[in-house]
């Protein structure tokens, strides 16, 4: 009963590296979420999918791109990595109630 | 423009108490609410909701009352336990574009004391 998994859980890059971070859910969701979460703020919504095939743009989506070519992957990318990337990323999916990975540790030197 | 505020970064309560975790909204368009809590390294984990259309939601020790017209939300645990040390994030939804976009507090940081 893994629900949403997320990897890897920690990664250094140097700025102007890019990643791909990749969610995966077993619970069959057609939404799917990817949330970043800094020091003494919620988490904010970066890109979203309502369905295979299909992204749509946060609150902060700016730096990032996202692809959603399965229905139970959701993969975010940073082309080029800036220190003002350094966060904790989560994915999640769901509708209503939304269930959430154990996140992802990015620091950006 | 905070949309969803929790104003005590920090609440600290005895063991066997009642712990009462505070979150005020300004967008009257959300019709759904809800709790999360965070353990570190950890992600989020849905402990209870509430829709618009009630004003109290009910699970075990949790309880959420809603305030529409004070637009205010709080969560109600009842008797704390050592184990409900954590972080707890309320979070308001409203359909936007197809979605239903979760905006969350900046949280609450609960220490339960033995």
């Amino acid at each position: 009963n893994a629900g949403v998994t997320q990897t890897p859980k920690f990664r250094v890059l140097k700025t102007g590296q890019s990643m791909t971070l990749l969610c995966a859910q077993d619970m069959n969701h057609e939404y799917m979420y990817w949330y970043r979460q800094d020091p003494g703020m919620g988490l904010r919504l970066i890109h979203y999918s309502v369905g295979e095939g299909t992204t749509a743009k946060g609150e902060v989506p700016d730096g990032y791109n996202v692809s959603r070519l399965k229905k139970q992957n959701f993969l975010l990318g940073l082309e080029s990595a800036a220190p003002s990337q350094t966060s904790v990323y989560f994915c999640a999916s769901g509708r209503n109630i939304q269930y959430f990975g154990a996140g992802t540790r990015l620091s950006v030197l | 423009d905070q949309q969803v505020k929790q104003n005590s970064p920090s609440l600290s309560v005895q063991e066997g108490r009642i712990s009462i975790l505070n979150c005020d909204y300004t967008n009257s368009m959300f019709d759904y609410f809800l709790w999360y809590k965070k353990y570190p390294a950890e992600g989020p984990t849905f402990l209870i909701s509430i829709s618009s259309i009630k004003d109290k939601n009910e699970d075990g020790r949790f309880t959420v009352f809603l305030n529409k017209s004070a637009k205010h939300l709080s969560l109600h645990i009842v008797p704390s336990q050592p184990g409900d040390s954590a972080v707890y994030f309320c979070a308001a939804s409203a359909l936007e574009e197809g979605a239903q976009k979760l905006v969350f507090g900046q949280g609450t940081r609960l220490t339960i004391n033995p």
